[in-house]
């Protein structure tokens, strides 16, 4: 069965570095979206991409987040200067519409740690 | 704005026993329903979902009912297996917003044997 898949599955940075976090979509799909999670809290939404550009952001999404679709495979998060408040899981997934009661697929993750 | 509040956790049974998680959610027009499911050290996985008020959605054993009255969305199961130990997350897509999913804080079901 097709699957999201995330790398890495953990990184470690140091404060105000640069993170990628990389993820390949379900192959036929169309819409990809990232979403984290601190640890204890809520599974939030960052972003929505389809087309090549950004569907919608939430307010956690700011000038350091960026998400790009670098090849016809990878769909990528890049924290420009990390912040301690960035660690956190961070998910990845996609669809193959953007319908209400369209399913998300998601990848098992990437648990980001800034120090 | 959107939210969904659901029951918290951790929820310890033993096996053979009935499942209720509680979720409520608050929505602007008729969101569609979900309930996802992230065994260890995988990622969220869709286990049911609603769109419609009065739906009932089922997998695995496991249903919950989408009741507009009452705003909620639980999920039952009439008899754990320890394999149904995981964490559970309640979540909705409202009308307003099609592209993104609001999550519940998840419950975590411990089933022992």
């Amino acid at each position: 069965e097709p699957e999201v898949t995330q790398t890495p599955s953990h990184q470690v940075t140091q404060m105000g570095q640069e993170v990628i976090l990389r993820c390949v979509p379900i192959s036929n799909h169309l819409y990809f979206y990232w979403y984290r999670q601190i640890l204890g809290q809520k599974v939030e939404f960052l972003v929505s991409f389809y087309n090549n550009e950004i569907s919608e952001k939430s307010e956690i999404f700011d000038d350091q987040f960026s998400v790009e679709r670098p090849d016809g495979s990878n769909f990528t998060l890049k924290i420009r200067s990390t912040k301690l408040e960035d660690s956190a899981m961070y998910f990845c997934a996609s669809s193959e519409l953007a319908l209400g009661a369209e399913t998300q697929y998601f990848g098992p993750g990437t648990r980001l740690l800034v120090l | 704005g959107d939210s969904v509040t659901q029951m918290e956790g951790p929820v310890t049974l033993s096996e053979e026993a009935f499942l209720t998680i509680n979720c409520t959610y608050t929505a602007t027009g008729y969101p569609s329903l979900f309930w996802y499911v992230q065994y260890p050290g995988e990622g969220l996985q869709l286990l049911l979902k609603a769109t419609k008020a009065d739906d009932k959605g089922s997998n695995k054993g496991f249903e919950a009912t989408y009741r507009k009255e009452t705003t909620s969305f639980h999920l039952e199961k009439g008899s754990v297996q320890v394999s149904d130990s995981a964490v559970y997350f309640c979540a909705l897509a409202s009308g307003g917003s099609n592209y993104k999913l609001t999550f519940g804080k998840g419950t975590l079901l411990t089933v022992n044997p």
